[in-house]
């Protein structure tokens, strides 16, 4: 069974940092891209980052580029988001998501999310 | 950067109607186009990919169609466990979502 398990969320001041991470399990985790989709309260979904199986493709968004880091173990089974500046509107659930290794992919399974606070 | 534009943004329904949501592009995406159920608190869950195809495990009573710039997500008897918020997703630049359809019960 694939899972996905997002940790690392919490409260941090504006202009602080915090590390996301995502444990995968039940799958065979070098072969699949992987993304951060994050949802402010009340709101929509917003694609944040994307890496590619063997981190030789990166992509963010505009609202976060700069300012966060995208990273993946596979030896480890983990994906990573460190976030650098944060700012009140970064304020989400973060989600991990698994794509397929292409560029052109959905995201087929969604680990439970992360809550991020910032606030002072 | 490519837009999405779902309607309605809410939709009240009862138990066994036909429900459609529109998605518009605001270019050309081809079929690279999904769309996601998300219940409060949960994950989003992936029900059709490439515009028309059906993921595993998902009642078939969900169906996808369309290409380019207009697709739609039908459900074609509306059950209980379906009152959720739909999203549907452009991956064919990037990836962007729609800002959601709500379907509530009526």
């Amino acid at each position: 069974e694939v899972q996905l398990v997002e940790s690392g969320g919490g409260l941090v001041q504006p202009g602080g940092s915090l590390r996301l991470s995502c444990a995968a399990s039940g799958f065979t985790f070098s072969s699949y891209s992987m993304n951060w989709v994050r949802q402010a309260p009340g709101k929509g979904l917003e694609w944040v980052s994307y890496i590619s199986s063997s981190s030789s493709t990166i992509y963010y968004a505009d609202s976060v580029k700069g300012r966060f880091t995208i990273s993946r173990d596979n030896a480890k089974n983990s994906l990573y988001l460190q976030m650098n500046s944060l700012r009140d509107e970064d304020t989400a659930v973060y989600y991990c998501a698994r794509g397929q290794n292409t560029v052109t992919t959905d995201f087929d399974y969604w680990g439970q999310g992360t809550l991020v606070t910032v606030s002072s | 950067d490519i837009q999405m534009t779902q309607s309605p943004s809410t939709l009240s329904a009862s138990v066994g109607d036909r429900v459609t949501i529109t998605c518009r592009a605001s270019q050309s995406i081809s079929s690279w186009l999904a769309w996601y159920q998300q219940k409060p608190g949960k994950a989003p869950k992936l029900l059709i990919y490439k515009a028309s195809s059906l993921e595993s495990g998902v009642p078939s009573r969900f169906s996808g169609s369309g290409s380019g710039t207009e697709f739609t997500l039908t459900i074609s008897s509306l059950q209980p466990d379906d009152f959720a918020t739909y999203y549907c997703q452009q991956y064919n630049s990037s990836w962007t979502f729609g800002q959601g359809t709500k379907v509530e019960i009526k």
